[in-house]
């Protein structure tokens, strides 16, 4: 079983919807979670951490579930500009080498 | 404005040849990573350091190595390249403390 894992899409949605990922991961010992945003053929890019309390960029609501191990994004109003694929990250610690990835949500938000 | 490169960004070789690829980060960032992303597999982390002098393998290191002689650069090195080892290559950086990543754009690998 992977560490993390994500529904691996694709989300196909009209402009302005709202869509939701969810994303668990395995090992209780994961202190620090994050959202990535990978567009095609380039480089992940972090979107936003994950705080304990939910919180809010613009558009986009990250919201952590420590007791049943899973993270969501939130996009409303979902724009064209949106398409890519979601990262779900989760951490042990400082130090990088215990940052896990998940292999991705794709999205792609149609006109 | 800092930012991290990576070279080459294409490239293709035959099993068997020792392939470096390079990177490298002007945000004086102590820690560098390299990941390899292979479809369905996300990133996987193949090598890390956290300064000059110090390496450390990851997930998948087998088969690569990485030398770090000062703060900026990171290379690669594939030593016997394997068709297995055909993927898109990311180095990252980051600062100590900080769990955020930077990502270079990627060296996408071709082995025949």
């Amino acid at each position: 079983r992977k560490e993390v894992e994500q529904d691996p899409g694709p989300f196909n949605v009209p402009e302005g919807a709202t869509v939701a990922f969810n994303c668990t991961y395995s090992n209780s010992a994961s202190q620090s979670f994050f959202w990535y945003r990978q567009d095609c053929r380039k480089e992940p890019k972090l979107l936003m951490s994950v705080y304990s309390s939910g919180n809010e960029d613009g558009r986009f609501t990250a919201q952590l579930n420590r007791a049943s191990q899973y993270i969501s994004l939130l996009i409303r109003d979902s724009k064209l500009s949106d398409s890519a694929t979601y990262l779900c990250v989760s951490s042990r610690g400082t130090g990088g080498f215990k940052t896990i990835f998940g292999a991705g949500t794709r999205l792609f938000v149609k006109a | 404005d800092a930012e991290i490169t990576q070279s080459p960004r294409h490239k293709i070789t035959e099993t068997g040849r020792q392939v470096t690829l390079a990177c490298h980060q002007t945000w004086n960032h102590n820690n560098m990573f390299w990941y390899r992303q292979d479809l369905g597999h996300g990133l996987r982390l193949i090598h890390y350091s956290y300064g000059v002098q110090d390496t450390n393998k990851g997930e998948v290191s087998d088969g690569y190595s990485v030398s770090r002689s000062n703060t900026e650069d990171l290379p690669l090195t594939l030593e016997s390249a394997a068709s297995s080892q055909t993927s898109v290559y990311f180095c990252a950086s980051s600062e100590p403390g900080e769990e955020t990543q930077y990502f270079g754009p990627g060296t996408r690998l071709l082995v025949l």
